[in-house]
């Protein structure tokens, strides 16, 4: 089974400044049928489901505001926000769908510094 | 833009099967996609339970997999999760959701069930 690990557990951000969320899988997830990595990530709030945010690594969901991206291949791979937003609180997780059997990481909580 | 809603008992005895339908709307589960279940204990994170395609193809969590079944009904438009010999360790908030086109990670989601273990 592939193990994701997220790094940090939590992170403290200024309004407006950069924040940087780690996620490293045990395994490759990248596909060699289309040479994407098969790595997804979600953003939650509380009491709400998790929403998509980023798959194939890189590739932003519709109406997924442009100060997040995503990058990485292979097992090691990076969310970034470029400018944080107080909305933008949340706990951040990582999701790996390769093979038949998918993994999320423990989550990254964000909070406003 | 597809709907999803699921709905079961929230109070199941320790023993016994834990049984969820999602019904979805505005969409139909015949025409493709793939369909999945993910529960997430109280303050706690996320974890994948397994997928399904229309054609009852299924991909289980290893560590659940003796336990799960999975099913679709393309007639009623919904699909469904059987979990037998529960513990309180099964207590969580059960999401259905739909796969991105040509991937499986999760772009719509129910707004979760909590379900509860008692002994």
């Amino acid at each position: 089974d592939i193990v994701m690990t997220q790094s940090p557990d939590s992170l403290a951000v200024s309004l407006g400044e950069r924040a940087t969320i780690n996620c490293k899988s045990s395994q490759s997830v990248l596909n060699s049928s289309n040479n994407k990595s098969n790595l997804a990530w979600y953003q939650q709030k509380p009491g709400q489901p998790p929403k998509l945010l980023i798959y194939w690594a890189s590739t932003r969901e519709s109406g997924v505001p442009d100060r997040f991206s995503g990058s990485g291949s292979g097992t090691d791979f990076t969310l970034t926000i470029s400018s944080l937003q107080a909305e933008d609180v949340a706990v951040y997780y990582c999701q790996q769908y390769y093979g038949s059997s998918y993994s999320f990481g423990q989550g990254t909580k964000l909070e406003i510094k | 833009q597809v709907q999803l809603q699921e709905s079961g008992p929230g109070l199941v005895k320790a023993s016994e099967t834990l049984s969820l339908t999602c019904a979805v709307s505005s969409y139909s589960i015949s025409s493709g996609y793939y369909w999945g279940w993910i529960r997430q204990p109280p303050g706690k994170g996320l974890e994948w339970i397994g997928s399904i395609f229309r054609s009852g193809t299924t991909y289980y969590n290893p560590s659940l997999k003796s336990r799960l079944t999975m099913s679709v009904d393309t007639s009623k438009n919904q699909f469904s999760l059987n979990l037998s010999s529960v513990t309180a360790a099964d207590t969580a908030v059960y999401y259905c959701a739909r796969s991105v086109a040509g991937a499986l990670c999760f772009q719509n989601w129910g707004q979760g069930t909590l379900v509860t273990v008692s002994s």
